[in-house]
């Protein structure tokens, strides 16, 4: 099974850029599907971030207006988050995860399936 | 803007039967919705339970089952644990691979 492992600064100031790597083992990122983002503030619930399939087509939740950017690195068998203009707002624990696929009727879904352990990022001064 | 909508908090009699909704603010949850359905303890990283509406993740028992009920989906807990007290959080697949998670359910077992 693949296994994800978030690494990054656990610290951020405002308005910085909080910069995020998923390493993915036991699976080549260039073997295909989904990979992506998701985040919970202390206390609350999840938040879908956005994913990257394997070719860079990337999807982005719209609350975030533009400040996301998923990226694929292939030679390291790793994807990155970035978001830029941090506030105290983009405090949480970040997890990556990745899609399994399966078929219904005659055409395939997928759905987030794997989790990485999370990376607690905070933001302040 | 899309809200997924889910109890807040539901309880349960150990060895009893419940189950959590999973809707849409405006509009009905179907199959196409591909509703996925995970288990959260505090702090700890969330489960896979269901996906696809109704099927069960690798290793997940199966008095944990996915459905569509009316216009949302739903996941049944039948002969309730103490373990399965914990957080359980649906998401819908909106198309254009924008995906949205509903608020969570926090579920007593008592």
């Amino acid at each position: 099974q693949v296994h994800l492992q978030e690494s990054g600064p656990g610290l951020v100031k405002p308005s910085e850029t909080l910069s995020l790597t998923c390493s993915v083992s036991d699976f080549s990122i260039n073997s295909g599907y989904y990979w992506g983002w998701i985040r919970q503030p202390p206390g609350k619930g999840l938040q879908w971030i956005g994913s990257i399939y394997h070719s860079g087509t990337t999807y982005y939740n719209p609350s975030l207006k533009s400040r996301a950017a998923i990226s694929v690195d292939m030679s390291k068998n790793q994807f990155s988050l970035k978001l830029n203009s941090v506030t105290a707002a983009d405090t949480a624990v970040y997890f990556c995860a990745s899609y399994g696929s399966a078929l219904y009727g005659n055409r395939y879904f997928y759905y987030m399936d794997v989790w990485g352990k999370g990376a607690t990022v905070t933001v302040s001064s | 803007q899309t809200v997924v909508t889910q109890e807040p908090s539901l309880s349960v009699s150990p060895g009893g039967t419940v189950t959590l909704t999973c809707g849409l603010n405006s509009g009905s949850v179907s199959t196409s919705s591909y509703p996925s359905w995970y288990q959260q303890t505090p702090g700890q990283t969330p489960r896979t339970l269901i996906y696809g509406t109704s099927t069960r993740s690798s290793g997940v028992p199966d008095r944990f089952s996915g459905s569509i009920l009316g216009n949302k989906a739903a996941l049944t807990i039948t002969g309730a644990q103490a373990d399965d007290e914990c957080d359980y959080y649906c998401v819908l697949y909106m198309g254009s691979g924008y995906w949205v998670f509903g608020g969570g359910t926090k579920l007593t077992v008592l």
